[in-house]
């Protein structure tokens, strides 16, 4: 079985500050992990995945993601918030055998204060 | 180009009854997954379908069917709608079966049952 926490409801930063959303999963095999946002009455927008490779991954709109294999973390990252980043975020697990199963956490809302 | 398109948008259904939900993917993607997300959770995943066969299935009733059509639409039933199929219905497709691809997510349908 597979399974992602996403251990904040909310987060809270200030513009202009770096922001981290965290996220932690359970997968049996080497994951593929991946991160989405969800804007208000929206479907899910793809940001970012790790598949393999470099443990730092960059996405879209500035954000990144590092994978931690000892840790079982893949935490969402931005330098620098912006206002306009506040959303819904989702991480998102699927095991390399699983075919396009994807298990996702249960959200992070993001609130980026001006 | 268009992305993932679903129909309809929203619809309001009495408990008993049946719904059908349609998806067009992205052209040249032959991989449609549905997952359902209920108000304040992460979405859950229903069904995949690669070339017109059910190759997933996740943790739902029999009321819950889906199918495939040539040119790679799809659509999912839902019979003997309960009050608690009450969520947004995601539509995701891709390029492969299984992959270390992203799923691209439709806009999704508001569904309510009363």
């Amino acid at each position: 079985a597979q399974s992602v926490a996403q251990p904040e409801d909310q987060v809270n930063v200030a513009e202009g500050n770096p922001l981290t959303v965290k996220c932690t999963y359970s997968v049996s095999g080497n994951p593929y992990l991946f991160w989405y946002v969800q804007y208000p009455n929206r479907g899910l927008q793809f940001l970012l995945k790790y598949i393999t490779g470099d443990n730092l991954v960059k996405g879209s709109y500035g954000f990144e993601a590092e994978f931690n294999k000892s840790q079982t973390s893949f935490h969402l990252k931005k330098p620098s918030a912006l206002v306009s980043d506040s959303a819904l975020y989702f991480c998102a697990v699927r095991a390399n055998n699983a075919g396009n199963m994807l298990t996702f956490g249960g959200g992070t809302r993001l609130m980026v204060k001006p | 180009d268009a992305g993932v398109t679903q129909s309809p948008t929203h619809l309001i259904k009495t408990r008993g009854q049946h719904v059908t939900l349609r998806c067009s993917p992205i052209s040249g993607h032959k991989s449609v997954s549905w997952y359902q997300q209920v108000l304040g959770q992460g979405p859950q995943f229903i069904f995949q379908y690669y070339e017109k066969e059910e190759r997933g299935r996740g943790n739902f009733p029999d009321r819950f069917s889906a199918r495939q059509f040539p040119n790679y639409s799809s659509e999912l039933n839902v019979n003997a709608l309960l009050l608690g199929d009450s969520a947004l219905y995601l539509c995701a497709s891709s390029l492969e079966r299984t992959s270390g691809g992203e799923q691209y997510f439709g806009p999704g349908t508001r569904l309510t049952v009363t």
